[in-house]
């Protein structure tokens, strides 16, 4: 079954701390990545989507990710955190003929200290 | 433009009571998804609809759930009877045509006693 990992379940760093939280797909065939965040007390929104082209993905707010097709990898990238980036972040993968089944990861709780 | 409304935001009942959960998607949305989200398991896809028409509920748990779509623009999801276990945060998301892109709504977070 297809599956979506994210690595670190807490995050904590530092304003101005540069972020990386991991994330890899478990399909070989073609997908399209998301991450969401949700910040305390929201609902879900979308960060950043890569359906194809350009593998690096800008989105809102100074977050970027990769896609890397030979790792199963989109790494969500900042170069500088803000306490307001406190939130839990979702990697989440959709996978071409699968009936739309929306895979997310666990998420990833990121706590940034001021 | 309003976003996906769910209701209520806050439900406690106690074990075995019917618990009903309502969804207004975004007008023109044709996909409508229920998700649950706990800490164990994270967010899990529950049942969704094309069209008003359910396409896959291999996500819900049990007999004792079932959702329905009356019309384009609203969805129940209905426990009966709750269980302690059902306590979790439950979000209705609603897309367009792409399909790949949900916009969810802001939760109704469930306690069953």
């Amino acid at each position: 079954a297809q599956s979506v990992s994210q690595h670190n379940h807490h995050v904590i760093l530092s304003e101005a701390a540069s972020l990386e939280l991991g994330c890899n797909y478990s399909y070989g065939g073609t997908v399209n990545l998301f991450w969401y965040v949700q910040y305390p007390g929201q609902h879900l929104q979308l960060l950043l989507k890569y359906f194809s082209g350009d593998p690096l993905v800008k989105g809102i707010k100074g977050f970027e990710a990769e896609f890397i097709k030979s790792k199963f990898s989109f790494n969500l990238r900042k170069p500088s955190v803000q306490w307001s980036d406190t939130a839990e972040y979702f990697c989440a993968a959709f996978i071409a003929g699968s009936n739309y089944k929306l895979t997310f990861g666990k998420g990833t709780l990121l706590t940034v200290n001021p | 433009d309003a976003g996906v409304i769910q209701s209520p935001r806050h439900e406690v009942t106690e074990m075995g009571q019917e618990v009903t959960l309502r969804c207004k998607p975004i007008s023109g949305h044709d996909y409508l998804f229920w998700y649950r989200q706990t800490m164990m398991r994270g967010l899990e896809l529950l049942i969704y609809f094309n069209n008003n028409v359910p396409i896959d509920d291999s996500g819900m748990p049990e007999d004792r759930f079932s959702a329905k779509m009356p019309n384009a623009s609203f969805s129940t999801l209905k426990i009966q009877p709750s269980e302690p276990r059902d306590s979790a945060v439950y979000f209705c998301a609603s897309s367009f045509l792409d399909r790949r892109e949900l916009f969810f709504g802001e939760g109704s977070r469930l306690t069953v006693l």
